[in-house]
């Protein structure tokens, strides 16, 4: 079955320490997104990317990095620059703008 | 720029009531709208979406939306609310021109009491 798959579920990392959460997709979407969740904030974008080798700032991207050099992985490394990393972190792709986004199952970062 | 606003964080139904879920949108170009529904330490999944089709969208799990251009809204129901549907749902915007991304309003969780 087509889908976005992100692991781990779920991650553990020292203060100081940088991590990568992984985002791979099947579905032959051109674009993939990163998002931010905490309680009560909703979703923000933190990353995203329209094709291999490009991608844009969201509104949120301190902290953060990406790379894209396949269309199906787009993954995030949560550096120790970022000042409160602990969230639920989503991936999401598109087929083309303003489609509906997929999404994967989310990746839980505890800083410990 | 676009926004999107979900009035009430959450909102308490009994089993068989109607759900009414608010969603009031910022837009300076005709918008795509969406519904999304979210269940807990999971992904988002897709419920409905207008696109300047129909006003009325009808989704998954007997849910429907209607866009009302005037009143900037689009306002999700279902006439008989059951266990199943308590979750978080989200109110999505994406602007009809250019590349724009999704943009969420926070989240309304329901609640389903027997």
């Amino acid at each position: 079955d087509g889908g976005i798959t992100q692991s781990p579920k779920y991650l553990f990392r020292k203060e100081g320490q940088n991590v990568t959460l992984s985002c791979e997709q099947n579905l032959n979407h051109d674009a993939m997104y990163w998002y931010r969740q905490d309680p009560g904030q909703g979703l923000r974008l933190i990353y995203y990317s329209q094709i291999v080798n490009d991608f844009q700032k969201g509104d949120i991207a301190e902290g953060y990095s990406v790379s894209r050099e396949k269309k199906e992985s787009f993954p995030l490394t949560v550096t120790s620059a970022q000042k409160n990393p602990t969230a639920f972190y989503l991936c999401a792709s598109t087929r083309t703008k303003h489609t509906e986004a997929f999404f994967g199952q989310g990746t839980r970062l505890t800083v410990v | 720029a676009q926004s999107v606003t979900q009035l009430g964080s959450h909102v308490s139904v009994s089993e068989g009531a109607l759900v009414l879920l608010r969603c009031n949108y910022s837009s300076s170009v005709p918008p795509y709208l969406f519904w999304y529904v979210q269940y807990p330490n999971q992904g988002l999944q897709l419920l409905l979406k207008y696109t300047s089709a129909a006003t009325l969208v009808k989704g998954i799990n007997g849910f429907e939306a209607e866009f009302k251009k005037s009143e900037t809204s689009f306002h999700l129901t279902k006439p008989s609310a059951h266990m199943s549907d308590a979750a978080e749902y989200f109110c999505a915007v994406s602007e009809a021109s250019g590349y724009s991304t999704l943009t969420f309003g926070k989240g309304t969780m329901l609640l389903v009491s027997p």
